[in-house]
């Protein structure tokens, strides 16, 4: 069955680094879009970045653009997020998360979620 | 930026009741909506996507409806199982699609 497992969260000061990872399993990683997503305490979820398949595109929210960067290593089923600077408003849940699609369509959605890792930003 | 506003924030109701929640887009996103489901401690669930198509293995007493900017996901029946928070997302913008604020469904 579908698994994907995050890891490397933690504490950290204000300014600092952390590198997320997330360890897929039971399905083709290297044919699927991949994404991370945060809860953050009282505001809901918030998409954080999303990777092609072959690592050719990438994208971010607003919030974190210039500071954290997306990739991904096919060859280990593994997503990464990297994130620099990191700011107290970062604290929060990270989930990294499958992006489906209904075939020839532009309908996308998560479909496979992980349980999330804690990042926490405090001095 | 599209912004996902939902309504109510929370709801209080009773095994059996009938429940709707209420999505609302700050522009048009055509059918490009999804839900999803989110208990404590866990990851979020898929429910429903594209507005109502409903997710393999999810049960029949969700559904989803709307088009344009206004939508809503409706439990026919709530079960002990279905107290959780709600979340909608639009996926106008692809992946990076915003999600509302969420709906705390909780037991009356």
């Amino acid at each position: 069955q579908v698994q994907l497992v995050e890891s490397g969260g933690g504490l950290v000061k204000p300014g600092g680094s952390l590198r997320l990872s997330c360890a897929a399993s039971g399905f083709s990683f290297s044919d699927y879009y991949m994404s991370w997503i945060r809860r953050t305490p009282g505001q809901g979820l918030e998409w954080v970045s999303y990777i092609s398949s072959g690592s050719t595109f990438t994208k971010y929210a607003d919030s974190v653009r210039g500071r954290f960067t997306i990739s991904r290593d096919n060859s280990k089923n593994t997503l990464y997020l990297q994130m620099n600077s990191l700011r107290v408003e970062d604290t929060a849940f990270y989930y990294c998360a499958r992006g489906g699609r209904v075939p020839t369509t532009g309908f996308y959605y998560f479909d496979y979620w992980g349980q999330g890792t804690l990042v926490t930003v405090s001095s | 930026d599209i912004q996902m506003t939902q309504s109510p924030s929370s709801l209080s109701a009773s095994v059996g009741d009938r429940v709707t929640i209420t999505c609302r887009a700050s522009q048009t996103i055509s059918k490009f909506l999804n839900w999803y489901q989110q208990k404590p401690g866990k990851a979020p669930n898929l429910l429903i996507y594209a507005a109502s198509s409903l997710q393999s293995g999810v049960p029949s007493r969700f559904s989803g409806s709307g088009s344009g900017t206004d939508f809503t996901l409706t439990i026919s029946s709530l079960q002990p199982e279905d107290f959780a928070t709600y979340y909608c997302q639009q996926s106008y913008t692809n992946l990076g699609g915003s999600f509302g604020q969420g709906t705390k469904l909780e037991i009356k």
